[in-house]
């Protein structure tokens, strides 16, 4: 595609269900990264892919988070035992390689998840 | 470790007039620092990024910045505010080898007419 795509756009759930997001990069970029943004809190970093590998994982909150990637391309972010907190924004982002100063990194339209 | 810190969660301004939206860094590496915007439902997108060249940066839609070192400052400017400028904007750095971008936690900024 275009651009960076993630689904579902809006998630609303009961709390102790799991959840899952997806994250569809622009084609040929071998770097994504997962970002949360709650209000008034800016954007939290929660982990880095280079190709399917995971090299920083250091943002995840809690072992009830956790991600993947396959074939270098789409990333899920799984979410267990939801719980209110993890109401936010959920921001995926992709670039051509894992070195910012190269290159910019490209947004998604993010997941607003919110756990009732 | 790196840190961004914006000054003012919203910035009120009258069409026509200056934008400054303010940053200061923290890092233990020389920088490279970027502006991003995000419009209403939208996702973000890089407004322009300081990488060790030029001190004074311009990127799009006539935003500028400027990279002071002494003052660890990267303050975003434009000298005439349009209605569609209205949006919320983060400050982010990262350095050395750190792919990571640490973001500040973002400026609203309202046009008035």
């Amino acid at each position: 595609g275009a651009g960076v795509s993630q689904s579902p756009s809006n998630k609303v759930t009961e709390k102790g269900k799991d959840v899952e997001l997806r994250c569809d990069p622009i084609s040929g970029h071998t770097a994504l990264y997962w970002y949360r943004q709650s209000l008034g809190q800016g954007l939290e970093f929660l982990i880095y892919f280079q190709g399917n590998s995971a090299p920083d994982k250091s943002g995840l909150p809690s072992d009830r988070f956790s991600a993947e990637r396959t074939g270098g391309s789409v990333s899920t972010l799984t979410i267990q035992r939801t719980q209110q907190e993890d109401s936010a924004v959920y921001l995926c982002a992709s670039s051509l390689g894992g070195d910012p100063s190269s290159g910019e990194l490209f947004f998604g339209e993010g997941s607003r998840l919110t756990v009732l | 470790a790196q840190s961004v810190t914006q000054l003012g969660s919203h910035v009120s301004v009258s069409e026509g007039a200056l934008v400054l939206l303010r940053c200061n860094y923290s890092s233990s590496v020389p920088p490279y620092l970027f502006w991003y915007v995000q419009y209403p439902n939208q996702g973000l997108q890089l407004l322009l990024k300081y990488t060790s060249a030029a001190t004074l940066v311009k990127g799009i839609n006539g935003f500028e910045a400027e990279f002071k070192k002494s003052e660890t400052s990267f303050h975003l400017t434009k000298p005439s505010a349009h209605m569609s400028d209205a949006a919320e904007y983060f400050c982010a750095v990262s350095g050395g080898s750190n792919y990571k971008l640490t973001f500040g936690k973002g400026t609203l900024l309202t046009v008035n007419p």
